[in-house]
């Protein structure tokens, strides 16, 4: 299996809402990654998981709270977000990050195209 | 700071004719740089990769990529395009980070496929 999959593919939510996001591999992969890409430009580096834990938080806002259940598995549960928030949120895994692996090939999932009201 | 440039913004090109997206990135020693093609409201999808060794590399859909070190470059080439490649095109690196997980993207290029 070489997939990374998301659910849901698209998300339409008011500003109060709670809602999650899901990702999942089953490549064995220890490094998730969270991206958020708006039209036009190229993905934004939200969130590093590595071996489960929190490597790299890119300074987003708390309202976007990341979680890794397991090594397979990374959610993205949202809060409260602003209708600027309105992106394509991706999910990548690695065989990386480590000090031996020496490189970052990314397989990515197909998004969620999330839409604030 | 490491940067990967792609300096055309938007190409268009005729199906059945040749392609060159440019790519240049910033960094001393030999990097890892990447291809990713993304179709529209899809995820990115990885082309090719160079990580050392032979400059001319070879990936799917029948692009390659050259590495140049003396122009700083990693340009993606296809010798005929087809209407299916309309796509963005991003190329990355983790410049001198690569144990980090952090892939610095070019901007991307827009390519479009008249008939």
């Amino acid at each position: 299996d070489t997939e990374v999959t998301q659910t849901p593919k698209h998300l339409v939510m008011g500003m109060t809402n709670k809602k999650s996001l899901k990702c999942e591999q089953h490549m064995g992969h220890r490094a998730m990654y969270w991206y958020k890409q708006k039209a036009k430009k190229p993905p934004e580096l939200m969130f590093v998981y590595s071996y489960e834990k929190l490597s790299i938080n890119e300074s987003v806002p708390s309202r976007f709270s990341p979680e890794c259940p397991n090594s397979s598995l990374l959610n993205l549960h949202l809060h409260a977000l602003q209708p600027e928030d309105s992106a394509l949120y991706l999910c990548a895994s690695s065989q990386g990050p480590s000090l031996h692996s020496g490189y970052n090939e990314q397989f990515f999932g197909p998004g969620t195209r999330l839409t604030v009201l | 700071a490491q940067s990967v440039t792609q300096p055309d913004i938007h190409i268009t090109v005729s199906e059945g004719a040749s392609l060159e997206l440019r790519c240049n990135y910033s960094y001393g020693a030999t990097p890892y740089l990447f291809w990713y093609v993304q179709s529209p409201g899809q995820g990115l999808q990885l082309l090719l990769k160079y990580f050392s060794g032979d400059t001319l590399v070879q990936g799917i859909k029948g692009f390659e990529a050259e590495f140049k070190r003396s122009q700083s470059s990693f340009n993606l080439r296809k010798p005929s395009v087809h209407w299916s490649d309309a796509a963005e095109y991003f190329c990355a690196s983790p410049g001198g980070s690569s144990n980090t997980g952090k892939l610095i993207f070019g901007q991307g290029t827009t390519l479009q496929v008249k008939p």
